[in-house]
């Protein structure tokens, strides 16, 4: 059964300061995602990291993916307010269905 | 494209009535899933379905049921709504294996349920 871990599960971070969110998962899988949530919303797809090595980056946030650890990690650097959110990592299951992890919490402050 | 669609986005129950939320797509995708959503647990997936007329069971599927008889609805019944089923539910479509739209999942704006 695949499980999917992300940690820390609650970020408090300063304007302009660095952090990464980790997300570890437990079988093989071919794909990971990363999604954004604002409150009330519905999920925003952010990166599909298909392959071990993949990097991808849209602005302030970079992702990347190491299919033997099976660990993908979402960095972000020089922290805004914008950013403010909860991000989730998913796994796909044997292809049929996304297993999500709890989602780390992001609250930015100046 | 509408993309994917929910109906209701609120709906209030008491304990023991039965109701569906409905959830249709149109860009003609195999893959379809509902999810629940309850603080501090993420999503968990409670049906899935990879193609009209094949459904299976997610993470958490007691007291729900689904079936696909087209691919462009996939609904989700209750059958007799408890408390515990009070949470934000999520219809989420993708493309099969191989085609252009497999990588992206989109979601559905979402049904919030309260069951008193």
């Amino acid at each position: 059964e695949l499980k999917v871990e992300q940690n820390p599960l609650f970020l408090s971070m300063q304007e302009g300061k660095n952090y990464t969110i980790y997300c570890n998962y437990s079988t093989t899988s071919d794909r990971l995602y990363w999604y954004r949530q604002d409150p009330g919303k519905s999920l925003e797809s952010l990166f599909v990291l298909l392959s071990n090595g993949a990097v991808k980056q849209e602005g302030r946030l970079m992702a990347s993916l190491d299919t033997k650890a099976r660990l993908s990690t979402l960095h972000i650097t020089a922290a805004v307010h914008d950013l403010s959110a909860t991000y989730f990592c998913a796994v796909n299951q044997a292809g049929t269905a996304l297993i999500f992890g709890k989602g780390t919490t992001l609250s930015v402050s100046s | 494209n509408a993309g994917v669609t929910q109906t209701p986005k609120f709906q209030v129950l008491k304990t023991g009535q039965s109701m569906t939320l409905q959830c249709a797509q149109d860009m003609n995708h195999e893959y379809m899933s509902w999810y629940r959503q309850d603080p501090g647990m993420g999503l968990r997936l409670i049906h899935y379905s990879v193609g009209a007329g094949i459904t299976d069971q997610g993470e958490v599927p007691n007291g729900y049921n689904v079936s696909r008889s087209t691919t462009e609805d996939f609904p989700l019944r209750l059958l007799s709504a408890a408390p515990s089923q009070t949470s934000v539910y999520f219809c989420a479509s993708r493309g099969a294996a191989g085609g252009s739209s497999y990588n992206e999942q989109f979601f559905g704006p979402g049904t919030r349920l309260t069951v008193l």
